[in-house]
This record gives C-alpha cells, sequence and structure tokens, in this order.
C-alpha cells in the first residue's frame, strides 16, 4: 500500500531564510505524481507545487523548490526567503498514474518569525 | 472557473439530526472526492466518483454516512443521523484526470452538538 509520510510535525524559519520540509512516501509504481499542498489557518487547500516521476528535472515554482529523489523515495520542499504569509500546514501528496485516489501526509505546521 | 463550490460553509446541527453537505465540482473534471479533516486523524478520504460512479467508498466510517453524484456538476454527502464525533471540516475536492492535481473546495466546518 502506498505511504507518505512527514516526519516533521512542526518546523519554524526566520524570515528571509531558507526552510526545507522533509517528505518520504513508499510505492512499488513506476510512474506516479507527487505534489506539496499548503493549508493557511483560512483552511483553503492550495496546490503549491507538483512534480512528475518521469521528469527527472525538479520543478520550481517562484521561491519554491523541490528535491525529488527517486530511488530513495524522498520527495522534500524548499521555501527560500520564506515571507509570513508562508506560515500555512503543508502537506505531500501522491498519486500513482495506475490509480486515482490521493495519498496524503500528515502535514508539516510550519511558522515564520518574524 | 469559480473553482470548487462546497455548501454551507459552516453547519451547526443537534445530535440526532441529519446533515447534507454539497458539493460543486470544477466542470469537466473526472474525480470527485469527500475527505474529512480533524486534529486527530488529520486528512481522511471518505469516498471519490469518477464519472459520477462512485469506486472506492472504504472510508466512509459508517452506514450514517452517504454520498452521492447524481451528475457531473453536483455531489452531496449525507450523515443521517448525525454524532459529535462526525464533527469536523468536511472538503470536496475534484481532478482533472488522473495525472493531474486535485482542486479543493472551502470545506465545510461541521459541529454536532
Amino acid at each position: 500500500a502506498q505511504t507518505v509520510t512527514q516526519s516533521q510535525p512542526e518546523m519554524s524559519v526566520q524570515e528571509a531564510e531558507t526552510v526545507t520540509l522533509s517528505c518520504t512516501y513508499d510505492t512499488s509504481e513506476s510512474d506516479y505524481y507527487l505534489f506539496w499542498y499548503k493549508q493557511p489557518p483560512s483552511r483553503q487547500m492550495i496546490l503549491v507545487i507538483r512534480q512528475e516521476a518521469y521528469k527527472q528535472q525538479n520543478a520550481t515554482e517562484n521561491r519554491f523548490s523541490v528535491n525529488f529523489q527517486k530511488a530513495a523515495k524522498s520527495f522534500s520542499l524548499k521555501i527560500s526567503d520564506s515571507q509570513l504569509g508562508d506560515a500555512a500546514m503543508y502537506f505531500c501528496a501522491y498519486r500513482a498514474n495506475t490509480g486515482n485516489q490521493f495519498y496524503f501526509g500528515t502535514g508539516t505546521s510550519l511558522t515564520v518569525i518574524p | 472557473d469559480a473553482g470548487v463550490i462546497q455548501s454551507p460553509r459552516h453547519e451547526v446541527t443537534e445530535m440526532g439530526q441529519e446533515v447534507t453537505l454539497r458539493c460543486k465540482p470544477i466542470s469537466g473534471h473526472d474525480y470527485l472526492f469527500w475527505y474529512r479533516q480533524t486534529m486527530m486523524r488529520g486528512l481522511e478520504l471518505l469516498i471519490y466518483f469518477n464519472n459520477n460512479v462512485p469506486i472506492d467508498d472504504s472510508g466512509m466510517p459508517e452506514d450514517r454516512f452517504s454520498a452521492k453524484m447524481p451528475n457531473a456538476s453536483f455531489s452531496t454527502l449525507k450523515i443521517q443521523p448525525s454524532e459529535p464525533r462526525d464533527s469536523a471540516v468536511y472538503f470536496c475536492a475534484s481532478s482533472l484526470r488522473v495525472w493531474t492535481e486535485a482542486f479543493f473546495g472551502q470545506g465545510t466546518r461541521l459541529t454536532v452538538v
């Protein structure tokens, strides 16, 4: 069964600094998709970034980038130049190309310190 | 597109009452998901549909919960009778294809007193 593990329940970062959130997953599939979602206090789930497993190049969206290590089944999120608005719960998610549902991690609560 | 629309945003009901949560997915999306989020259990998948057909309802807690998708633009999640332990935020999400991300609604915060 597919599982997604986020081992850091809470993280904090100084404003303007860089922080990395960890995510590992377990799967026997070779073709799949990985996502990071952000959930601010408003509770809206917002897609931050996605990665296709067949792509070797790490995805980047402005200040957000991932470090995708397929062999290690690791998918970390790096937030550069952290801003107060980045404070939120971050969820890692997995979806197999052969499957239909998403598997979510338990989330990492990020605090940004002014 | 207005995104995934859920109603109501908040619902407070008394134990034993029937509760119906509503969801309008993004037009053209093939998949619709219902999730429940609590502090204790995190984000749980309750049920999902593909082309209006329920595919996996193994996450539905018990027979008190039921979900329908009568057409491509509307789904309901019903709890009858409701219990205090059903208090949670319920999310609806839709996805265009199997390889695309899920777009979430703003959720319904349900409180059963």
